[in-house]
């Protein structure tokens, strides 16, 4: 069955850190690859997404994500977070034949100031 | 602005009631889609629609209905509403077949069932 994970739930940093938060995949065939971010008390937001060709794509934010393949896995990066960084991350997965996303269980990021 | 508007940002209801809930986009989109977002499960896709009159069950359809009489409007509907069913609530839309765009999500609708 397809299904998307991310390892982390809860992840606290201070401002300044770099930041990865995991999410593998397992799906057959062509994949498209999102990462969302959900700020307290807003609508969940397109960070990046992954269709095809580099496999390392940036979003806005100074968010960046790589696509691995023999590895699954599409993990969302930050050098250097700010507080305002502090959200619900999820990431999602879906293959263009169906339209449908399946989303992971989210990763909360607290960045302490 | 493209936008998905949800018609409740909170709802308290009774155990047993019908609940609907409404959803409206201007985009002109093909697909909507309802979630349920639920503290370390993530979004589960409950119902979903391509086209009006059309619907197809999601991963968790149980409990809930849906009616797309018209394009821009995506109506869930719990038959009879339980405590169960206490979660936040997300619409989503995106055009055609295609995940070019990803989805446009609404704000949300907190739902208590008491």
């Amino acid at each position: 069955a397809q299904s998307v994970s991310q390892h982390n739930h809860h992840v606290i940093l201070s401002e300044a850190a770099s930041l990865e938060l995991g999410c593998n995949y397992s799906y057959g065939g062509t994949v498209n690859l999102f990462w969302y971010v959900q700020y307290p008390g807003q609508h969940l937001q397109l960070l990046l997404k992954y269709f095809s060709g580099d496999p390392l794509v940036k979003g806005i934010k100074g968010f960046e994500a790589e696509f691995i393949k023999s590895k699954f896995s599409f993990n969302l990066r930050k050098p250097s977070v700010q507080w305002s960084d502090t959200a619900e991350y999820f990431c999602a997965g879906g293959s263009s034949n169906t339209g449908k996303l399946i989303f992971g269980q989210g990763t909360t990021l607290q960045v302490k100031p | 602005d493209v936008k998905v508007t949800q018609s409740s940002r909170y709802l308290v209801k009774r155990t047993g009631e019908k609940v609907f809930l409404e959803c409206v986009q201007d985009m002109d989109h093909e697909n909507m889609f309802w979630y349920r977002q639920d503290p370390g499960l993530g979004l589960r896709l409950i119902y979903f629609s391509y086209d009006v009159k059309m619907k197809e069950k999601g991963d968790i359809p149980e409990g809930y209905s849906v009616s797309r009489e018209k394009k821009e409007r995506f109506s869930l509907i719990l038959e009879s509403a339980s405590t169960n069913q206490t979660s936040m609530y997300l619409c989503a839309s995106s055009g055609g077949q295609q995940l070019n765009y990803g989805y446009t999500f609404g704000s949300g609708t907190r739902l208590t069932v008491v």
